[in-house]
């Protein structure tokens, strides 16, 4: 069946812009995470969605970061006013009610 | 909290050659351990996982161990291909949470 998918797949944009990067999980999983990876560097985490409970946004690095989940599906991450430091690659990835995480392919980002 | 911690962070091979790639957790709540195979530009690829109620898991080439005492574990690799040179990472979390990576293994499996 059908994997993760991101969109856009890069974006490079301006310091200051805001940008948004979307996530559709495989369809049925309930949880949803979003990490980041710098360049040649691990994953680093930034917030998890599981049902309708309270997202755990303890990996957020600022409060420029945000990301929401509506109807329990589709994810948007959104970068307000970006900054060089927030260049990387944007992972997402979902899981069913079990431990699996399953990884889309990513946007990668760079601010200018 | 967790903290993950991952060796060699380079490793090269002959093709045919086995690898060994090991990584270190801090948490003894920690119950379950997954590998990810990254290739270039693209996302990571779950290839192997365990939890901590097991030693041990096989797939073909590829075997995990865990020693929960130790609070080690380790990817075995058996007769490596070329196709096998990636970014790989382990992760460690308890339960349904966020997983925390180690900071990867590039292998290298050389013809």
């Amino acid at each position: 069946g059908a994997g993760v998918s991101q969109s856009p797949s890069n974006k490079v944009t301006e310091k200051g812009k805001d940008v948004e990067l979307r996530c559709d999980p495989i369809s049925g999983h309930t949880a949803l995470y979003w990490y980041r990876q710098s360049l040649g560097q691990g994953l680093e985490f930034l917030i998890y969605f599981q049902g309708n409970s309270a997202p755990d946004k303890s990996g957020l690095p600022s409060d420029r970061f945000s990301a929401e989940r509506t109807g329990g599906s589709v994810s948007t991450l959104t970068i307000q006013r970006t900054q060089q430091e927030d260049s990387a690659v944007y992972l997402c990835a979902s899981s069913p009610s079990r431990a699996e995480q399953f990884f889309g392919p990513g946007t990668r980002l760079t601010v200018l | 909290g967790e903290n993950v911690e991952q060796h060699p962070s380079t490793l090269s091979v002959q093709e045919g050659d086995s690898a060994v790639i090991k990584c270190t957790y801090s948490d003894s709540a920690s119950n379950y351990f997954p590998w990810y195979k990254q290739e270039l530009g693209k996302g990571p690829q779950l290839i192997i996982d365990i939890r901590s109620n097991v030693g041990e898991k096989k797939d073909q080439r590829i075997a995990v161990t865990l020693n929960k005492t130790a609070k080690h574990f380790s990817l075995h690799i058996t007769e490596t291909q070329p196709e096998d040179s990636a970014v790989y990472f382990c992760a460690a979390t308890s339960g349904f949470q966020k997983l925390v990576f180690g900071t990867g293994t590039r292998l290298l499996v050389s013809p």
